[in-house]
């Protein structure tokens, strides 16, 4: 089962932030917070993933609260092209493969 | 980002036949792959892990004679659906892992079977 809960679905106007919340009660110290997205009739695509400190890369920003039980995604000028289905995941990072569970996901819908 | 690349991205067969997936790592090597199902508006299942050189371990409620899968090589693993019914039509998505850099997957392989 997918340790994760978020909301079903949100909207967002074009060039306004989205802030995609996320949450994790139950994870452990070594389990990292991952988020990816799909878009329609495609594979899954990684945006970002952190610990506990906050993350930012060229796609996002990844906000972790400091009891690391829920964690927020940002994504600073949203587009028409952000629309998908936004993923949180938790899961060990290992040197090996990556099995990931995921949840139902937030339906983002960008707005023009 | 590494690239995994799946084939074909859509296929169409007939009740009762057998349908191959591939799934390829480009530009690394894999020794674990993992193939997913996704029904319409539903979230990513996991099917099954594919070991490079040893058999695969399905999740609960998968049919290991249903969907074969063979990890012949480091880049390469098949997902064959035997026996295809109706009820098999689904989006079928694989992904790999590259050391430190994480989980990538496939474009998916949307299955009709009429």
């Amino acid at each position: 089962d997918a340790k994760t809960t978020q909301p079903t679905s949100m909207d967002c106007a074009e060039g306004r932030a989205a802030n995609l919340p996320c949450n994790h009660s139950t994870i452990s110290g070594n389990e990292y917070v991952y988020w990816y997205r799909q878009i329609h009739s495609q594979g899954p695509q990684y945006i970002i993933h952190g610990l506990k400190n906050n993350e930012t890369n060229e796609m996002a920003s990844l906000i972790i609260t400091e009891d690391r039980k829920s964690s927020t995604l940002i994504l600073p000028h949203a587009t028409l092209r952000d629309t998908a289905v936004y993923y949180c995941i938790v899961r060990e990072l290992h040197q090996g493969a990556q099995k990931l569970v995921f949840g139902q996901g937030t339906r983002l819908t960008i707005n023009p | 980002g590494a690239v995994v690349s799946q084939h074909p991205s859509r296929v169409i067969c007939k009740s009762g036949t057998s349908v191959k997936i591939e799934c390829r790592s480009l530009d690394f090597q894999a020794t674990t792959m993992f193939w997913y199902r996704q029904f319409p508006k539903k979230s990513l299942m996991l099917m099954a892990t594919s070991n490079e050189g040893s058999k695969a371990t399905y999740e609960q409620g998968v049919e290991k004679d249903k969907f074969l899968i063979n990890h012949a090589s480091l880049t390469l693993s098949t997902l064959t659906v035997t026996s295809a019914h109706p009820e098999d039509s689904s989006f079928y998505i694989c992904s790999a892992t590259k050391a430190s850099q994480g989980a990538f997957f496939g474009q998916g392989t949307r299955l009709t079977v009429v």
